[in-house]
């Protein structure tokens, strides 16, 4: 039978290529975003964050994107590397509350 | 720090029998919080405690879930009793202050 599930968005892209990976965010009361990166069998794992009181921040080979007015976040991977090759989600949270996951992006890496 | 520790990694059950899973935060970090895993739903949230009280359980699905943080340093959440449809990755966090969450690796359940 066919199998019912979260039809998650796929991102492919050549070893080496750059990826920008979306997100729309729905609570606009939000003030802390973080992108995830989770492999197969593992738990997501934390890629970079950001305030509110920012609209870019980098860290190696990655960086987040935020646009208040449109509720949208984006992750940009410099140079990408098949063992980028993942899911990532991106997460909000309101004053230090619990996280809301968005249903996550494929990334696969072809070198 | 070895990081956010639960267990089991696996737990092959039958449906009607009681599970527990456990979960030792970061030491020192005073948010904890309990998700549940699945192709259909995604990453949802069940419950989180601040400081050893439970601050939002809205999430939990039903009666049969329950979740404690005795000490700052153990959690559980038990299943009782357990459906197929309990079956799914649940995975525990912590962070501090609301910053720097970090997740284990997560407890696979199979309910047969």
């Amino acid at each position: 039978g066919e199998s019912v599930g979260l039809h998650l968005p796929t991102l492919s892209v050549q070893e080496g290529d750059n990826s920008i990976i979306n997100c729309a965010y729905s609570n606009s009361a939000s003030d802390y975003f973080i992108w995830y990166k989770q492999e197969s069998g593992k738990g997501p794992q934390f890629i970079i964050d950001i305030r509110s009181n920012m609209d870019k921040r980098q860290g190696q080979r990655v960086t987040v994107l935020l646009n208040k007015t449109v509720k949208h976040l984006s992750l940009q991977i410099a140079a990408t590397q098949p063992g980028d090759s993942a899911v990532y989600f991106c997460a909000e949270t309101e004053a230090g509350t619990a996280l809301i996951f968005g249903k996550g992006t494929t990334l696969s890496v072809s070198s | 720090d070895a990081g956010v520790i639960q267990s089991p990694r696996h737990e092959v059950t039958e449906m009607g029998q009681e599970v527990t899973l456990r979960c030792k935060p970061i030491s020192g970090h005073d948010y904890l919080f309990w998700y549940r895993q699945t192709m259909m739903r995604g990453l949802e949230l069940l419950i989180y405690f601040n400081n050893n009280v439970p601050i939002d359980d809205s999430g939990m699905p039903e009666d049969r879930f329950s979740a404690k943080m005795p000490n700052a340093s153990f959690s559980t959440l038990k299943i009782q009793p357990s459906e197929p449809r309990d079956s799914a990755v649940y995975f525990c966090a912590s962070s501090s202050l609301g910053d720097g969450y970090t997740f284990g690796s997560g407890t696979r359940l199979t309910v047969v």
